[in-house]
Parts: structure tokens; sequence; C-alpha cells
């Protein structure tokens, strides 16, 4: 099994981006989808990406997901920043033998 | 409103079993995979288990398999999850998370989560 890394925290002020990242550790990132979902406190998780780079209906367009082979790894890109966009963020991705693989989680803090 | 909701989890001594209950809504139940995701206090989420459509496919952690069984009833719109042999360390909020998709090629997209049951292991 491969495991996602993704950064412990991320910290960025309001109405600008920022970039979370999430580095498989072996096999190809783009042989699997790669799904992100976010979780605040108390609740939770909800999808904002689904197949590397797809919003589900109700995720702003300031949600975006790419994955770049170069790195083999997936962001999540957040434009425009809000304080209601404080949250832990996951990836998610899959085995060939369907087992589910998270992340560790991004803690992103809008100062 | 597609939904899920969970119950059946609780405080129980190591060793002891628990059988989880999720029922959905508001979608065709018996087109969908069904999963079990937990996450301890704390941590991130941690996949337990899946189960296909029509029960004939089903999937676990390393963590828990030979101690956890995935079933299901469509009759009911129900998955269960029974959870035998306890440990300290399967103490987690336990969700319930639908295949966002039911045709096609399975991505694993899983779309809604369920507000999720805690068991608490602890003598």
């Amino acid at each position: 099994n491969f495991v996602l890394t993704q950064p412990h925290s991320v910290s960025e002020s309001p109405g600008r981006t920022v970039i979370i990242s999430c580095t498989r550790s072996s096999g190809r990132i783009g042989s699997d989808s790669v799904h992100w979902y976010q979780q605040r406190p108390g609740a939770a998780p909800t999808s904002v990406i689904y197949e590397d780079s797809q919003r589900p209906s109700g995720v702003p367009d300031r949600f975006s997901g790419s994955v770049d082979r170069s790195s083999n790894s997936a962001s999540l890109t957040i434009s425009d920043l809000r304080p209601e966009d404080e949250a832990d963020y996951f990836c998610q991705s899959s085995t060939r033998t369907n087992k589910i693989v998270f992340g560790g989680g991004t803690k992103l803090t809008v100062l | 409103e597609v939904s899920l909701v969970e119950s059946g989890g609780g405080l129980v001594k190591p060793g002891g079993s628990l059988r989880l209950t999720c029922t959905g809504s508001g979608f065709t139940f018996h087109d969908h995979f069904i999963n079990w995701v937990r996450q301890a206090p704390g941590k991130g989420p941690e996949w337990v288990s899946s189960i296909s459509s029509t029960s004939y496919l089903l999937f676990y952690a390393d963590s828990v398999r030979g101690r956890f069984t995935i079933s299901r009833d469509n009759s009911r719109n129900s998955v269960f999850l029974l959870m035998t042999g306890l440990r300290v360390e399967d103490t987690a909020r336990y969700f319930c998370v639908r295949d966002a998709q039911s045709l096609g090629d399975r991505t694993h997209w899983l779309d809604p989560w369920g507000q999720g049951t805690m068991v608490t292991v602890s003598s």
C-alpha cells in the first residue's frame, strides 16, 4: 500500500490563495483518482473535489484540484480565502485491491 | 436529500462486541457501495470496510480483518458493521459513507458522509 503525505498545517490571509499538497509514496499519482474533503470542527467531512479536479455541486469555484505527475502529487488550491474556509482538509485515493487510503490531513488557518 | 444515519455506538470493554447500523435515504440504496470509515479523536480518517451493492464484494482494512464483519440488508436500506474482539485502538467515531457513483468503474469518491457514531473501548 502507498501513503499519502500532506503538510500538517498551512496558514494564509483572507483574500489570498493557498495550495495544499498530497504526495503519493509509491505508484503513479494518476493511476487512481484523488479526492479532497473538508472537515470543520465537530462535523463530518464533506467533499470539495472529486476525481482529481471535479467540483461537486454547491462547492464554489474558489476550490480547484490538480495532479502533477512529475512530483507524484495532487494539490488542492483555494483562492480568495475566507474565514469559513478554516478547516481540516484530507486527500484520499485507493489501491487496485479496493483499499481506500487517506492523507494525514492539513489544518488550514485563515489568519 | 441524500442522507446516512449511523447508530449502535457506545462504551464497551476490551474484547467486547458492538454492532453498528447505517440507514440510508434519499437515493437508490441498492445501487451503491457503502463504506465504513473511522476517525480517532484528533486523527485523520481511516478506512475500515466496504460492501458492494449486492454484498458480493467485501473489503476490509488489515487492522480489522478477522474481527469486523460488514453486511447489508437492501430491503431495509441498511448496512451493518459487526465488531468483535474490540481493542482500545478501535476507539473512534465511525462514519457510514456512500460511494457517490453507482455506475461504471469505481473511483472511490465518498459522498455523503453520515454524522458518525462514537465507539469507545475502555476498561
